[in-house]
């Protein structure tokens, strides 16, 4: 029973253009949403978060949009750029486990130049 | 180093035999994770240390799974009698505190295991 769920593999973008990446949770005692930005064997790398109580952060490039009713984020990255070919996941926390992120199983973005 | 370090990153070994998988946590971080990255998944949480004592190991698959902290520092993922499915990346994470907000947890780069 998954979560999280990311629907959509893979991402192919034009450079400049704007890249989207969708989430679906279903469990609605998570409070807190995050997206990871993985390269090829590396870890996964902090991108963006955002609360239950806000529907949008934005930093420069990256904004997270989050609909509670729909149980629903997005991650935008305008404009895209080739170096933010990656895996991108989604990941949510909550209610007593705080400190346990569950996670989508990624999308992988290509930007082409 | 500053980061969080994994040791070894890559294990093969054959099927029914014993292995350790290392982390190091960056300094001062009281919090430390463990994750399995199978292929085509997200990481799935394993364990949770807050100092020493494993405050929540309900993530760990059967009791072939281990894992250690003695010192509140390394910390050592053990895995007994490994099978076929347990091949996957093992992330290891830190945090300063317990809560996961903000960005407040950093990965390690993983050790991928591979059992023949």
């Amino acid at each position: 029973d998954q979560q999280v769920k990311q629907n959509s593999p893979s991402l192919s973008v034009q450079e400049g253009r704007i890249s989207i990446l969708n989430c679906d949770y279903t469990n609605s005692m998570f409070d807190y949403f995050l997206w990871y930005k993985k390269y090829p064997a590396e870890g996964p790398t902090f991108l963006i978060s955002i609360s239950s109580i806000k529907d949008k952060n934005e930093d420069g490039r990256f904004t997270v949009f989050l609909n509670k009713s729909a149980k629903h984020l997005s991650l935008h990255i305008v404009p895209s750029q080739p170096g933010d070919s990656a895996v991108y996941f989604c990941a949510a926390s909550g209610g007593d486990s705080s400190y346990k992120l569950i996670f989508g199983s990624g999308t992988r973005l290509l930007v082409r130049p | 180093g500053a980061g969080v370090s994994q040791t070894p990153s890559n294990k093969v070994t054959e099927k029914g035999k014993y292995v350790e998988l290392r982390c190091d946590p960056i300094s001062g971080h009281t919090a430390l994770y463990w994750y399995r990255q199978s292929l085509g998944q997200g990481p799935e949480f394993l364990i949770y240390f807050q100092g020493t004592g494993a405050a929540d190991d309900s993530g760990l698959p059967n009791d072939r799974f281990f894992a250690v902290r003695p010192e509140g520092s390394v910390s050592t993922l053990k895995i007994q009698r490994t099978e076929r499915g347990d091949s996957a990346v093992y992330l290891c994470a830190s945090s300063l505190r317990a809560s996961v907000t903000a960005g407040e947890l950093f990965f390690g780069e993983g050790s991928r295991l591979t059992v023949l």
